[in-house]
């Protein structure tokens, strides 16, 4: 069964770092590109960052560039997200998301999501 | 980046009621287009990917069409599992931005 989990979500304050991680399980890892999407409270669906299959090229959104760093660890099935100078407009549910490739790209399996907080 | 906007913001409907999505793309995305229902307090679930092909196990009252850049989502007669929120979100180019969402609620 393919599954993927975050983990590393928790309070923080303005200004400082966390690294969140996604271990997946149940296909082969390093198949896939790779993704981070947020939602904050109450609003819709942001994407934030992705990785190519081996590591190769990263995607931003402009309003993580330059303070989110995405990468991953193909022997360990591992994605990770290190965020510095967070802010309170980066609080949201972060969502590791699995991109299929069926002639289409598309988004097929999400994980269950880490809450960020950012506040003094 | 790509915009893509979504309409409308919120849908009141009926069990039974055919419903209608729309989104509109900023700029050429071909067939690039995804469909996602979210439910309060989970993850989106693929519905629909590459504008028109239902993802597996989704039921067949889920339709997408496209025409040129606007793009619809159908549910052709509305169950109850289905008052959720849905996203269209373009798979063309980096980054992979959504719309803003549409919350069809219980008329």
């Amino acid at each position: 069964e393919v599954q993927v989990a975050e983990s590393g979500g928790g309070l923080v304050q303005p200004g400082g770092s966390l690294r969140l991680s996604c271990t997946a399980s149940g296909f082969t890892f390093s198949s896939y590109a790779m993704h981070w999407v947020r939602q904050a409270p109450g609003r819709g669906l942001e994407y934030v960052s992705g990785i190519t299959r081996n590591g190769g090229a990263t995607y931003y959104a402009d309003s993580v560039k330059g303070r989110f760093t995405v990468s991953r660890d193909n022997l360990k099935n591992t994605l990770y997200l290190q965020m510095g100078s967070l802010r309170p407009e980066d609080v949201a549910v972060y969502y590791c998301v699995r991109e299929e490739y069926n002639w289409a790209y598309y988004f097929d399996y999400w994980g269950q999501g880490t809450r960020v907080a950012v506040s003094s | 980046d790509i915009q893509m906007t979504q309409s409308p913001t919120s849908l009141p409907a009926s069990v039974g009621d055919r419903v209608t999505i729309t989104c509109r793309a900023s700029q050429i995305i071909n067939k690039y287009l995804n469909w996602y229902q979210q439910k309060p307090g989970k993850a989106p679930k693929l519905l629909i990917y590459g504008a028109s092909t239902l993802q597996i196990g989704v039921p067949s009252r889920f339709s997408g069409s496209v025409s040129g850049t606007y793009f619809t989502l159908t549910i052709s007669s509305l169950q109850p599992d289905d008052f959720a929120t849905y996203y269209c979100q373009q798979s063309h180019s980096f980054p992979r931005t959504f719309g803003r969402g549409t919350k069809v609620e219980i008329k």
